[in-house]
């Protein structure tokens, strides 16, 4: 039972190139989420879903485009990458809302 | 709008004592979840304990609970008997309309 995993844990990309991080549960939850951490503050919510097939906006999501094909994968895609999008990249999966939230171990983005 | 704000960027606290890190909140929804999840120097998410909106009493979690009041718009979290591996960095959280808030994090430092 591997939980939530986040592939990759690192990358280095070139502003303009585009790339997308995978989230995968194995949990069978309903809900995902993309967050970012930039360094000093806390999460902010770029995009989440609330089942298969489902997506929708968070707090910022300018930038990114997120899909839900299957119910344990979420991925997060960046189509032009900004040095603005220089940060660690969070997944997360509850079974609904109101509920504890299990994140995987994130991935340090680093846009030059 | 909805908001979390945590004050105290960091804390000190002598081992064994008791510390109560705040946090306010801010949201049109009748019906919300707020959450505290730590966060150590290795950087995964922990989640600590969750109070729902509509629960009478406050939540408790081992050395953890959470000083609910509604009125003031307050979910405080108390750590009892602090341990050395209780440093670390600690985010309130609210969930409302489907969407999660995060605050900008209290750092907690445990001296021996």
């Amino acid at each position: 039972n591997a939980g939530v995993t986040q592939t990759p844990k690192f990358r280095v990309l070139k502003t303009g190139q585009s790339m997308t991080l995978l989230c995968a549960q194995d949990m069978n939850h309903e809900y995902m989420y993309w967050y970012r951490q930039d360094p000093g503050m806390g999460l902010r919510l770029i995009h989440y879903s609330v089942g298969e097939g489902t997506t929708a906006k968070g707090e910022v999501p300018d930038g990114y485009n997120v899909s839900r094909l299957k119910k344990q994968n979420f991925l997060l895609g960046l189509e032009s990458a900004a040095p603005s999008q220089t940060s660690v990249y969070f997944c997360a999966s509850s079974p609904h809302a109101a509920n504890e939230q299990y994140f995987g171990p994130g991935t340090r983005l680093t846009v030059t | 709008a909805q908001k979390i704000t945590q004050t105290q960027p960091g804390m000190f606290v002598q081992e064994k004592e008791a510390v109560t890190l705040d946090c306010t909140y801010d949201t049109s929804d009748p019906s919300y979840g707020l959450f505290w999840y730590k966060q150590p120097s290795s950087g995964e998410m922990i989640f600590l304990i969750y109070q729902g909106s509509y629960d009478q009493q406050n939540a408790t979690e081992g050395r953890y609970s959470l000083n609910f009041q509604k009125a003031r718009k307050s979910a405080n979290l108390v750590i009892s008997a602090s341990q050395l591996g209780d440093s670390a960095m600690y985010f309130c959280a609210m969930e409302s309309f489907n969407k999660f808030y995060f605050g900008s994090g209290t750092k907690l430092n445990v001296k021996p």
